[in-house]
């Protein structure tokens, strides 16, 4: 199994803060990488596909980049509502597996 | 609009089983797949397996082979998941998403399972 290694684990930002994550695949997965963001008590929400391309309807402070083994995952000007829980996930190899969370908070 | 609507709140013994359902909406049913996720309380999002729409094709993660069914009824655009031998750490929230293709794009609001004696 690829095992997706997402760092880091929680993170303390300001609004207006710019924010990053990374993801590291334990193996080449190219491009299939995936963010997702959850809200507590709500279902996940699909940000980023593809590693870079954005979701209808996202806001473009959400990006992502990377290819390979190495993932980025930028909000540019964070925001109270981004208060979230953000997943990477890959979708190069069965099973699908995911990170295990950056839990972002605001400071 | 999609819609992915799941059934309501399962308490179960351990040892018994649990059906939980997925009736799509707003697309055609069989153009897409539907994965399985779940989540423990306070855990991250673990992936269970996925089925294909059209053919009914399945792929399960190892921990769950022998335990889980994931069928579809392409009549009424619904996808099932079986989970049998319950066990306290089948605890958890568990989402139906759709794939397209290479992303969970659609997701159900998830189902409660509890676990208890």
């Amino acid at each position: 199994d690829i095992q997706m290694t997402q760092s880091p684990s929680s993170l303390s930002a300001s609004v207006g803060d710019r924010v990053t994550i990374t993801c590291q695949a334990s193996q080449d997965i190219t491009n299939y990488l995936n963010w997702y963001q959850q809200k507590p008590g709500k279902a996940p929400k699909l940000l980023i596909y593809d590693a870079s391309d954005l979701e209808t309807g996202v806001p473009s402070r959400f990006s992502g980049s990377g290819s390979g083994t190495d993932f980025t995952f930028t909000i540019s000007s964070l925001q109270p509502e981004d208060i979230a829980t953000y997943y990477c996930q890959q979708f190069h190899n069965l099973p699908y597996t995911f990170g295990q969370g950056t839990k972002l908070e605001i400071k | 609009q999609v819609q992915l609507v799941q059934s309501g709140v399962e308490v179960r013994k351990p040892g018994t089983s649990v059906k939980v359902s997925c009736k799509a909406s707003g697309y055609t049913f069989t153009n897409y797949g539907i994965m399985w996720v779940r989540q423990a309380p306070g855990q991250g999002l673990e992936w269970m397996g996925w089925i294909s729409g059209y053919h009914g094709n399945t792929n399960y993660a190892q921990k769950f082979q022998g335990r889980v069914t994931m069928t579809t009824d392409a009549s009424t655009s619904t996808a099932y998941m079986e989970l049998r031998s319950l066990r306290s750490d089948d605890t958890a929230v568990y989402f139906c998403a759709r794939v397209n293709p290479s992303a969970l794009d659609h997701w159900g609001q998830g189902t409660q399972v509890t676990v208890s004696s």
